[in-house]
Formats: structure tokens, sequence, C-alpha cells
């Protein structure tokens, strides 16, 4: 069974950087595209981006001069980065997989982790 | 980007009712769209794809339909453990945003 769990530091200062990893086990990351996604308390899900096992990324625009995406099948695990964070970017994130149907859900979720920003 | 509205943002029903969620995308999404339910606490749960196709596991009272900028999911006899927040979601274009939920209560 395939699981999916994010670490990282649950505070960081605002201007700082947020550096979370999600670790795969149960499967190989194989030829996937691996999704970040976060959810704001008692808000709704923002798509943060993407990034395939070759290493190709896709960012929402409206965060992509902050973030950085990596990947290292090794380890079987990803990073998110992202830069210059403010109280706005409190939120769960979650790692998650989209599956090879071709349409591109995400199939399968890591449970999610708080980041705080705060002083 | 391709706006995803949702509706209604709440909805009171019953054991046993038959509901309807509406999304409706700002331009065509071509049935790259997709439907996640979420309990408190929890991570989303994919539901249905590309419109219509029931993810494994999902029981068959779920059912989505629809094309170009609208689409529904449908639950056929809502059950107590339906009562969640449901999302839909675009993979047409990026980025694959998501609508802005629709709360299922009980009423």
């Amino acid at each position: 069974q395939v699981q999916l769990q994010e670490s990282g530091p649950g505070l960081v200062k605002p201007s700082e950087t947020l550096s979370l990893t999600c670790t795969v086990s149960g499967d190989s990351i194989g030829s996937y595209y691996w999704t970040w996604i976060r959810q704001p308390a008692g808000k709704g899900l923002e798509w943060i981006g993407r990034i395939y096992t070759s290493g190709s990324t896709n960012y929402n625009p409206y965060l992509k001069s902050r973030v950085s995406m990596s990947i290292d099948t090794s380890k079987n695990q990803l990073s998110l980065k992202l830069s210059s964070v403010t109280a706005a970017d409190t939120a769960v994130y979650h790692c998650a997989r989209e599956n090879n149907s071709g349409w591109h859900p995400v199939e399968l979720w890591g449970q999610g982790t708080l980041v705080t920003v705060s002083s | 980007d391709i706006q995803m509205t949702q509706s209604p943002s709440s909805l009171f029903a019953s054991v046993g009712d038959r509901v309807s969620i509406t999304c409706r995308s700002s331009q065509s999404v071509s049935n790259y769209l997709h439907w996640y339910q979420q309990k408190p606490g929890e991570a989303p749960k994919l539901l249905i794809y590309g419109a219509a196709a029931l993810q494994r596991g999902v029981p068959s009272r779920f059912s989505g339909s629809g094309s170009g900028t609208n689409y529904t999911l449908t639950i056929s006899s809502l059950q107590s453990e339906d009562f969640a927040t449901y999302y839909c979601q675009q993979s047409y274009i990026i980025p694959q945003n998501f609508g802005q939920g629709t709360k299922l209560e009980i009423k």
C-alpha cells in the first residue's frame, strides 16, 4: 500500500523559506506527477504545483516566483520550498500523486502537515 | 486561469435523499473534471475522475456527469458517511484549480 508522509518544520518565521519533504513508501516514485496542494484552516484547496519523475515542473503562476520543487528518486522523496513566506502561507500542506489515467486526477494524498508562519 | 465555481456552497439534506452539486468552469475543461470528498481532519478522497469515471472502491451511489463548462456530482441515496465537503477540480490547464467547496450537512 503506497503511503505519502509529509515532514518539516511546523513553524516558519515571516520572510523565511518553508521547506517540506514528502516520503513515499510502499512503492517507487515511478513515472507519476507528484503534486503539492495546500489548505488554510477552514478554507478550500489550493494547487501549488507538480513535478514529474523526470524533474519537469508546473507551478501555480500566483506562487511561481517563490516555489521550487524537486524529486530524489533514490530516496523516494519529494521536496517543496516556498520562499519569502507570510501569514497567508499558513496552511496544511499535502503532497499527493496524480493517477496515470490520462485525466490527471489526484488519486493518492498524504495526510498533510500544518505549517504556521509566525514570528 | 480557469475559475471553478461550485453551487451551492452549502446544502442540507437527509439520509436517503438524492442530492446534486454543480461545478461550473470559466471555460471548457473538456471533461478533465474530478470530484473529491473531504471529511474534517482528513485528506481529500478522489470520488470521480474524467467527469464520470468512478474511482475504485467508491460506492456506486456516487456518479458524475457533464461536459464543457458544466458538471454535476450526484449522490443517489445519501448515507450518514456522505456528510462532508465536496470539491471539484479541473486538470485541463495549469494551474489545476479547485472549486471553493460544497459543504453537505445533515438536515
